[in-house]
């Protein structure tokens, strides 16, 4: 089973500022991935950022990065020169390798971004 | 990236009839897709898998009745409410990956369905 760990349920930023989002996760799997999303007003669902837990490599997406740490089991979503449309709910999930298997998604971050 | 179309985005129903949501991946096949229910501000719970051509597996506590699941084709799958009534209000997700799956394999989702039931 999975299971994943925020602990921020709403987070300020101001403007062009750098934010982090914690995420930890526990999974009996060796093999897995690590996802963000966010999530706007209108609803949809916005991949991010992947990691794969062999990655040796933190993973970066223009200004989102992921600060893995794979002994802690976490990793944290980095927002660098935040802007006002980051304002939004964001998710971390995690799925096992080798299968179709669903993501298991933690209780989110709502972000507001302050000009 | 691969496309996932969700509709209707919003409907409105009265209470006792029945409502279907479509899942469709639009350039890829996607034998299985996933139905989540999403209540205000709270994350995205898991209703069912949808596997083409086979039953739906339901979460726990998710009455299958209720909600009907078909996974006719490869590229589409659909959610029926039966019988709507007001606590059946919330959003309603799916989404889908490509092939078989592996921890790389993104996620896609559909834009989600606000259903209303008054």
């Amino acid at each position: 089973a999975q299971k994943i760990t925020q602990t921020q349920p709403g987070m300020f930023v101001q403007e062009k500022e750098a934010v982090t989002l914690d995420c930890t996760y526990d999974t009996s799997d060796q093999s897995y991935g690590l996802f963000w999303y966010k999530q706007p007003s209108s609803g949809e669902m916005i991949f991010l950022i992947y990691q794969g837990s062999y990655d040796e490599q933190n993973a970066t997406e223009g200004r989102y990065s992921l600060n893995f740490q794979k002994a802690r089991k976490s990793a944290n979503l980095v927002i660098s020169a935040s802007q006002l449309g980051d304002s939004a709910m964001y998710f971390c999930a995690i799925v096992p390798s080798g299968s179709a298997r669903q993501l298991t998604f933690g209780s989110g971050t709502q972000l507001t971004v302050l000009p | 990236g691969a496309v996932v179309s969700q509709h209707p985005s919003w409907v409105i129903c009265k209470s006792g009839t029945s409502v279907k949501i479509e899942c469709r991946s639009l350039d890829f096949q996607a034998t299985t897709m996933f139905w989540y229910r999403q209540f205000p501000k709270q994350s995205l719970m898991l209703m069912a898998t949808s596997n083409e051509g086979s039953k739906a597996t339901y979460e726990q506590g998710v009455e299958k009745d209720k909600f009907l699941i078909n996974h006719a084709s490869l590229t589409l799958s659909t959610l029926t409410v039966t019988s709507a009534h007001p606590e059946d209000s919330s959003f309603y997700i799916c989404s889908a990956r490509e092939g078989t799956g592996g921890s790389k394999t993104e996620a896609f989702f559909g834009q989600g369905t606000r259903l209303t039931v008054v």
